[in-house]
């Protein structure tokens, strides 16, 4: 089944305490971004790539890391978190084929607080 | 920049039809994305437009204006399943924006 999978989906932590939340997808797409959720905000990008070892900032990549390692992996990782990165965080992944088109999947999100 | 701007929240009866207008800044467009949004699901893919005019898929068509900067979902023949936030993005370049979603009731 093609699907794009987060770990883990919920997390409660503190301060300061660096995280990572992973990605998998297994369809060999090229591009796959992050985005945080937050209500009257909607969906913003944080990081995306392009392809393995090609990463650039979207929106609101402050205070996030991402690496692109190998093509179906993009973890974000926080190394200080801090209470205003409390969210909700999906990631996703698409083709670059054909514009696009019928190919968009994001994973099931990832609940994030930082107490 | 892009700016997406949607309304808020609409309200529409089962089996109606109801509009979902979206507007995008055309700084560098390449085209414009809706997707539907259960609350705590994440976003499902619903439709992708690059050229202008109306796209059909089944109960739902999307419709673009590039010179506008301007698009909207149509929903036909409402359901209750289709109760969900409605998500307006543009495509620039490599850059995904999105709008803060418009929340859709379809009532009996």
């Amino acid at each position: 089944e093609a699907q794009v999978t987060q770990n883990p989906r919920y997390l409660i932590t503190v301060t300061g305490k660096k995280l990572t939340v992973t990605c998998s997808q297994n369809m060999n797409h090229e591009y796959m971004s992050w985005y945080r959720q937050d209500p009257g905000l909607g969906l913003r990008q944080i990081y995306y790539s392009m392809n393995v070892e090609v990463t650039d900032k979207g929106d609101v990549p402050e205070g996030y890391k991402v690496s692109r390692k190998e093509k179906r992996n993009f973890p974000l990782i926080l190394e200080s978190p801090s209470p205003n990165q409390t969210s909700l965080y999906f990631c996703a992944s698409s083709t670059r084929d054909r514009g696009f088109r019928d190919t968009q999947y994001f994973g099931p999100g990832t609940r994030l607080t930082v107490l | 920049g892009q700016n997406i701007d949607q309304p808020t929240e609409m309200t529409a009866t089962e089996g109606a039809i109801v509009q979902i207008n979206c507007t995008y800044q055309t700084s560098g467009f390449n085209g414009l994305f809706w997707y539907q949004q259960h609350a705590g699901e994440a976003p499902t893919f619903l439709s992708y437009n690059v050229l202008d005019g109306l796209e059909e898929k089944g109960r739902f068509s999307s419709f673009l204006s590039r010179s506008k900067g301007y698009s909207y979902l149509l929903l036909k023949e409402l359901q209750m399943k289709d109760s969900a936030s409605y998500l307006c993005a543009s495509y620039n370049n490599n850059d995904m924006r999105f709008g803060a979603g418009t929340r859709l009731t379809v009532k009996p």
